[in-house]
């Protein structure tokens, strides 16, 4: 299994400022993600966070809104920039360790970090 | 990733097992059924996977139809602390790593009561 922490573990913030969220790991994994979940919902992926390169964003994300940052197989930040109310969720990293062979990879989830925008 | 059908939600009494259903009609031979649960304020919990055949390990089984196109989570004797939102999710093989991520759906709430 990952060892998985987030900071902060929740958050509450004014409208129009932003929040950086950071994920940080036991060991290197190969892969990194994060993931909304938005009050009574299920978890949309928003990005998978790729070391020395730009992240990859699923549709409706994108990078000025959600700047992501992976400086090492150990650590990720989300930023979630110029809030609004609506940004109020559980936002949640997430890590696959290696890829294998067989294509059977478990994913790990953090404890997640609860936003409140005002 | 194929998509998958679970009822909304599920009642058992505490030392029952627990039955969850999922359907997923339209996976395809190398994709993998997946399941999770998440607990209210944690992050999601990996609690088993398969690929045709049936798996048990120490928190559950899962049984796969001989057509793939539903499986049961089987929780043998469910306690209090198994009230959760359980997620069945399909995962076929890929190259990228986007393509690695789980794809959540409503997921199914189960209620364990005393």
């Amino acid at each position: 299994s990952a060892v998985i922490s987030q900071k902060p573990s929740r958050d509450i913030c004014q409208r129009g400022t932003s929040l950086t969220i950071q994920c940080q790991v036991d060991s290197q994994v190969t892969m990194m993600f994060w993931y909304r979940q938005q009050p009574g919902q299920s978890l949309t992926l928003i990005a998978t966070a790729n070391q020395g390169s730009e992240a990859t964003y699923e549709s409706g994300f994108v990078i000025d809104k959600f700047p992501i940052s992976r400086p090492n197989l150990t650590f990720s930040t989300l930023t979630v920039s110029n809030m609004s109310p609506e940004d109020s969720s559980i936002y949640l990293c997430s890590v696959v360790r290696d890829r294998a062979i067989d294509h059977q990879e478990t994913q790990y989830f953090g404890p997640g970090t609860r936003l409140l925008v005002l | 990733d194929a998509k998958t059908t679970q009822p909304t939600s599920m009642d058992c009494a505490e030392g029952r097992a627990a039955n969850l259903p999922c359907n997923h009609s339209t996976i395809s031979g190398n994709e993998y059924v997946y399941w999770y649960r998440q607990i209210h304020s944690q992050g999601p919990q990996y609690i088993i996977h398969g690929l045709k055949n049936n798996e048990t390990n120490e928190m559950a089984s899962l049984i796969i139809t001989e057509d793939r196109k539903s499986s049961t989570l089987i929780l043998p004797h469910a306690t209090l602390r198994d009230t959760a939102v359980y997620y069945c999710i399909v995962r076929g093989t890929t190259n990228s790593n986007s393509g690695y991520a789980l794809n959540f759906g409503k997921g199914t709430s189960l209620l364990v009561t005393p």
